[in-house]
């Protein structure tokens, strides 16, 4: 099945400053890649997604690129505010019917400091 | 914006009782998804559903857990005989149409179940 690793575990940058997590999947069948924040104690939100015949996706900071041949995926942050504070999830799911299942990596807090 | 509603949103049970989770999808939505979280850990797929059957499960969802979509709104996970270890946050996701053709899920609340 597929397993999806995402680094760093922490990070923390200035206010202003941009933010990269990184993630790598190991099923190459796999077509979808969603984002999602979760703030303390809240849902994970959906920020920003990419399809595999898509290399990058732009939504005004924030923006996700994908490298299917290297089976990785990236999340960029411009202008950090505090309010982008929180754990962000990566996740990976494979394009067969009857295997719509989200697997998601282990997460990075992200602190942006003031 | 339509959201995914979750309830409760705490329930304290004792070790070996039953509980029933509840979701109400997002009304024009046909898949469903139960999640599970352990504090400080990542999201995990328990189940999906669509057209009323599991499309598919992981190895939590053992015999002991079940689903159930009883009418046109709510989506139930149910947990027959609590363990310890089923102390989570757990949260009901849906998406109108299979996520592998690029369809995001999105998610409720969340339920935070605590086993004593």
């Amino acid at each position: 099945g597929e397993n999806v690793e995402q680094h760093p575990s922490t990070l923390s940058v200035q206010e202003g400053d941009s933010a990269v997590i990184k993630c790598t999947y190991s099923d190459s069948a796999s077509n979808y890649f969603p984002w999602y924040k979760q703030e303390l104690g809240k849902r994970p939100q959906l920020i920003i997604d990419i399809r595999s015949n898509v290399g990058e996706k732009k939504d005004q900071r924030i923006a996700v690129t994908l490298n299917k041949t290297a089976k990785h995926f990236s999340l960029h942050i411009t202008e950090t505010q505090p309010e982008d504070s929180a754990v962000y999830f990566c996740a990976g799911c494979g394009p067969n019917f009857g295997n719509e299942k989200l697997t998601f990596g282990t997460g990075t807090r992200l602190t942006i400091i003031p | 914006e339509p959201e995914v509603t979750q309830t409760p949103s705490h329930q304290v049970t004792q070790m070996g009782q039953e509980v029933i989770l509840r979701c109400v999808p997002i009304s024009n939505h046909l898949y469903f998804y139960w999640y599970r979280q352990i504090l400080g850990q990542k999201v995990e797929f328990l189940v999906s559903f669509y057209n009323n059957e599991i499309s598919e499960k992981s190895e939590i969802f053992d015999d002991q857990f079940s689903v159930e979509r009883p009418d046109g709104s709510n989506f139930t996970l149910k947990i027959r005989s609590t363990k310890l270890e089923d102390s989570a946050m757990y949260f009901c996701a849906s998406s109108e149409n299979p996520t592998g053709s690029g369809q995001p899920q999105h998610f409720g609340d969340g339920t935070r179940l605590s086993i004593l």
